[in-house]
């Protein structure tokens, strides 16, 4: 069964600082992988996500994220944060091969606050 | 645009009622689903629907029903509301495809006193 694991709950940058969100999958071939964003009081809206070829993906709102088999993880970066970028993220994992294909697993999330 | 709609963002129920939550989409998406956000445990899918009239159990189905009547509704049901079931419900819609995006109506938030 696929897994995913974010391993912060709750991190605080600085407007300006760079940004890391750490993912980890368990899945046993190459899975699809998702970062899904979720602002206060609305749904999920998805950042970007990765199926196959180049490892770095591009993303919207200036985000990018870099599969990297070796360590089964998908992290999300950002040069610069800003204000607006406070919100809660989600990676997700998906199945290649599925019966029910179009489910994904989801993190527990975590919860980004940004310090002026 | 693609769009998600979900009848109501707030709800006050009493323990012991039916309640029903509307989730409609207009991609023509073959894939709905029914999550709960509680804060700590992320989202937990309740039911998958991969066809009109087709559902699935997800992960934590107890205490709920799902009907998929039409192709571009999906409706979540609590037969007898619990207080355990005070909550943020989120529909999302995907195509059928592995890999498949998928789009968020903005959740209902319910209060079962």
């Amino acid at each position: 069964a696929q897994s995913v694991t974010q391993p912060d709950i709750h991190i605080t940058v600085s407007e300006g600082a760079s940004l890391e969100l750490r993912c980890n999958y368990s899945y046993g071939a190459t899975p699809y992988l998702f970062w899904y964003v979720q602002s206060p009081g609305q749904g999920l809206q998805l950042l970007l996500k990765y199926f196959s070829g180049d490892t770095l993906v591009q993303g919207i709102k200036g985000f990018e994220a870099e599969f990297k088999r070796s360590q089964s993880s998908f992290n999300l970066r950002k040069p610069s944060v800003h204000w607006s970028d406070a919100a809660e993220y989600f990676c997700a994992v998906g199945a290649r091969k599925n019966t029910n294909a179009g489910k994904s697993t989801f993190g527990d999330g975590t919860t980004l606050t940004v310090k002026p | 645009d693609v769009k998600v709609t979900q009848s109501s963002r707030y709800l006050v129920k009493r323990t012991g009622e039916k309640v029903f939550l509307e989730c409609v989409q207009d991609m023509d998406h073959e894939n709905m689903f029914w999550y709960r956000q509680d804060p700590g445990l992320g989202l937990r899918l309740i039911y998958f629907s991969y066809d009109v009239k087709m559902k699935e159990k997800g992960d934590i189905p107890e205490g709920y029903s799902v009907s998929r009547e039409k192709k571009e509704r999906f409706s979540l049901i609590l037969e007898s509301a619990s207080t355990n079931q005070t909550s943020m419900y989120l529909c999302a819609s995907s195509g059928r495809g592995s890999g498949e995006t998928q789009y968020f109506g903005p959740g209902t938030r319910l209060l079962v006193l």
